[in-house]
């Protein structure tokens, strides 16, 4: 089966740049997904088909893919960006989530 | 805006079967424009895709979990359901439902309920 490896945490100084990555076999060839998930509440999808940012997410977000990883930015990183961070992708029909990313804003 | 709502027992016991509907409001689950899916996420733990349905009754399962899920649609009720059969204590999560873009294989979760936390215990 598919596998989606995220690191289990990543922190960012107040007002810099986030990257998590989310490696995967030929990730490349795959739309991947993004999703915000702060305790206590329900994902909210930040990043689609790679790189596209739904309504109401900021531009801060960003997310790129290629080859075997695909990276969500997040760029002048706020107090209100920690989150757990889910990236996901359909790989056979069958949907696959990474383990998740805890971003800690410091 | 599109709303989805879960609903259901919030204790089950083991070996029984684990029910939850989804009832979707401020829109159509008829439209072809979406699947809809179900998602879960044990206490502590990562996000689990468990299956997904369209309005015409096509589902896609987890194969991990295929032998005991079922997933429904009632159009009449804009309400879509899941049941987990033989459930034990691994299957204690919050259950999610969720609303997916059409071109199946590659669209995103979109919209998600805020979930429903289900507990197996005797």
């Amino acid at each position: 089966s598919y596998e989606l490896t995220q690191p289990l945490s990543v922190s960012v100084a107040l007002g810099q740049t986030a990257r998590i990555t989310c490696g995967g076999n030929n990730i490349g060839s795959k739309n991947v997904h993004w999703y915000q998930q702060k305790p206590g509440q329900a994902p909210v999808l930040v990043i689609y088909r790679d790189s596209n940012r739904p309504s109401g997410i900021p531009e801060r977000f960003s997310g790129s893919n290629s080859g075997n990883t695909a990276t969500l930015t997040i760029s002048r990183a706020q107090a209100g960006d920690e989150a757990d961070y889910y990236c996901q992708v359909w790989d056979s029909s069958l949907g696959v989530f990474g383990g998740g990313t805890k971003l800690t804003v410091l | 805006q599109l709303q989805l709502q879960e609903s259901g027992p919030g204790l089950v016991k083991p070996s029984e079967t684990l029910s939850l509907t989804c009832t979707v409001s401020g829109g159509s689950i008829s439209s072809s424009s979406y699947y809809w899916g179900w998602i879960r996420q044990p206490p502590g733990k990562g996000l689990e895709w468990i299956g997904s349905i369209y309005y015409s009754g096509s589902t896609y399962y987890n194969p991990s979990l295929k032998s005991r899920v079922t997933i429904s649609v009632d159009t009449s009720k804009n309400q879509f359901s899941l049941k987990l059969s033989s459930v034990t204590a691994a299957d204690t999560a919050v259950y999610y439902c969720a609303r997916q873009g059409s071109n199946w294989g590659s669209e995103a979760f979109d919209i998600w309920g805020q979930g429903t936390m289900v507990t197996v215990s005797s």
